[in-house]
């Protein structure tokens, strides 16, 4: 089975300072027909659905703030945020994609101030 | 923006059946080539994808679940549902229908929470 694990856990960080949140697949999420990593993260906070940020590992959706970006290929994927605000305060997932149709999630990252 | 809304009994007994619907509204299931999905999460735990359907295609399922599972489209009511057989304790969730695109998944419904508990 295809595993996803995030580090850490947990992370605390400070109001405007960066925040960084790891995913290692345990096989490469690289396409090599469509040179696409298919990784994407999410934002979920207490009673909410999870909230997709990007998309193919780099790809951020409409509405997200730019201080999120998503970096890596094959089996090794970042998320930072640059300037932690307030409102980041969430459990963030990272989820990859395999043929012939599977999804499969990481275990989450607790982000707090 | 499209809209999903989950809807079902919130208590199933032990060894008994799930089985939830999902109620699209601002598209159509049968648009495109667009597939739609479900996904749990067991309370205080993880995500965990449970299989996607298509109205000309799939459906395709979690290998850990496909021999329980079932998700289906009635075009008609524009819903697609989701059924889960001979459920555990280890079922109990929130479950979520969701829009996959790009490899994941763009659009999610509330969730509703379903116990499974004598």
């Amino acid at each position: 089975d295809i595993e996803m694990t995030q580090s850490p856990d947990s992370l605390a960080v400070s109001l405007g300072e960066r925040a960084t949140i790891n995913c290692k697949s345990s096989q490469s999420v690289l396409d090599s027909s469509t040179n696409r990593n298919y990784l994407a993260w999410f934002q979920q906070k207490p009673g909410q659905p999870p909230k997709l940020l990007i998309h193919w590992a780099s790809i951020r959706e409409s509405g997200v703030p730019d201080r999120f970006s998503g970096s890596g290929s094959g089996t090794d994927f970042t998320l930072t945020i640059s300037s932690l605000q307030a409102e980041d305060v969430a459990v963030y997932y990272c989820q990859r994609y395999s043929y012939p149709h599977m999804y499969t999630f990481g275990q989450g990252t607790r982000l707090e101030i | 923006q499209p809209q999903l809304r989950e809807s079902g009994p919130g208590l199933v007994k032990p060894s008994e059946t799930l089985s939830l619907t999902c109620t699209l509204s601002g598209d159509s299931l049968n648009s495109g080539s667009t597939y739609w999905g479900w996904i749990r999460q067991p309370p205080g735990k993880g995500l965990e994808w449970i299989g996607n359907t298509r109205y000309s295609g799939g459906p395709y399922y979690n290998p850990s679940l496909k021999n329980r599972v079932a998700i289906s489209v009635d075009m008609s009511r524009n819903q697609f549902s989701l059924t889960l057989t001979s459920v555990t304790a280890a079922d109990t969730a929130v479950y979520h229908c969701v829009r996959p695109v790009n490899h994941s998944f763009d659009i999610w419904g509330q969730g509703t929470m379903v116990t499974v508990s004598s």
